[in-house]
């Protein structure tokens, strides 16, 4: 495919659930970066990697939240014992490299937790 | 910390009209100045940028000009079309470093009557 793609679109969870969520950048591309956007806001920088390397997750709101790209290419996002603030939808960008590179979005995972 | 405030929304305006959006920062340094675009079901995309102070951003007759004085990147277009419905981003995003992430405002939902 061309673009980034996530999975899955939509997931709901029961309160105390682990989730997992699947980000699929452009190939080729070296950074991939996490974002947060809850319903009426902007998105909220999560984290950040470049290749395999994790070299910035000061947004991650809290320990339950991890994230990883050990081969460089496919991301995941958990969240372990989901909470009501936790919902949201998040949003996976790609850059070819570099701090001037257009990072290219994908369309999101909404996150529901009942 | 960075902050990009956008005006309140949401902005409804006939077919044709002159459109406005405003937007101010709040940055230590030259950030580069971005406007994303999120049409309806679809994710975020750049519609525009200026990397420094007097460059003016163009795309699809859309404009927005980098005022370091006014700290401002407000968006322009003369003429609106109801296919330019959609939700709209002022975001930053630092020079230098490894750390390239984007820091959006809150956005603005603009609907174009026929």
């Amino acid at each position: 495919g061309a673009g980034v793609s996530q999975s899955p679109r939509y997931k709901v969870a029961k309160r105390g659930q682990d989730v997992a969520l699947r980000c699929d950048p452009i190939s080729g591309h070296v950074s991939l970066f996490w974002y947060q956007q809850a319903l009426g806001q902007g998105p909220e920088f999560l984290t950040y990697f470049q290749n395999e390397a994790q070299l910035d997750k000061s947004g991650l709101p809290s320990d339950r939240f991890f994230a990883e790209r050990p081969e460089g290419s496919v991301s995941t996002l958990k969240i372990q014992r989901t909470q009501q603030e936790d919902s949201a939808v998040y949003l996976c960008a790609s850059s070819l490299a570099g701090a001037t590179d257009t990072q290219y979005f994908g369309p999101g995972t909404r996150l529901t937790v009942l | 910390g960075d902050s990009v405030t956008q005006m309140e929304g949401p902005v409804t305006l006939s077919e044709e009209a002159f459109l406005t959006i405003n937007c101010t920062y709040t940055a230590t340094g030259y950030p580069s100045l971005f406007w994303y675009v999120q049409y309806p079901g679809e994710g975020l995309q750049l519609l525009l940028k200026a990397t420094k102070a007097d460059d003016k951003g163009s795309n699809k007759g859309f404009e927005a000009t980098y005022r370091k004085e006014t700290t401002s990147f407000h968006l322009e277009k003369g003429s609106v079309q109801v296919s330019d419905s959609a939700v709209y981003f002022c975001a930053l995003k630092k020079r230098g470093g490894a750390n390239s992430k984007l820091t959006f405002g809150k956005g603005i939902t603009l609907s174009v009557r026929p």
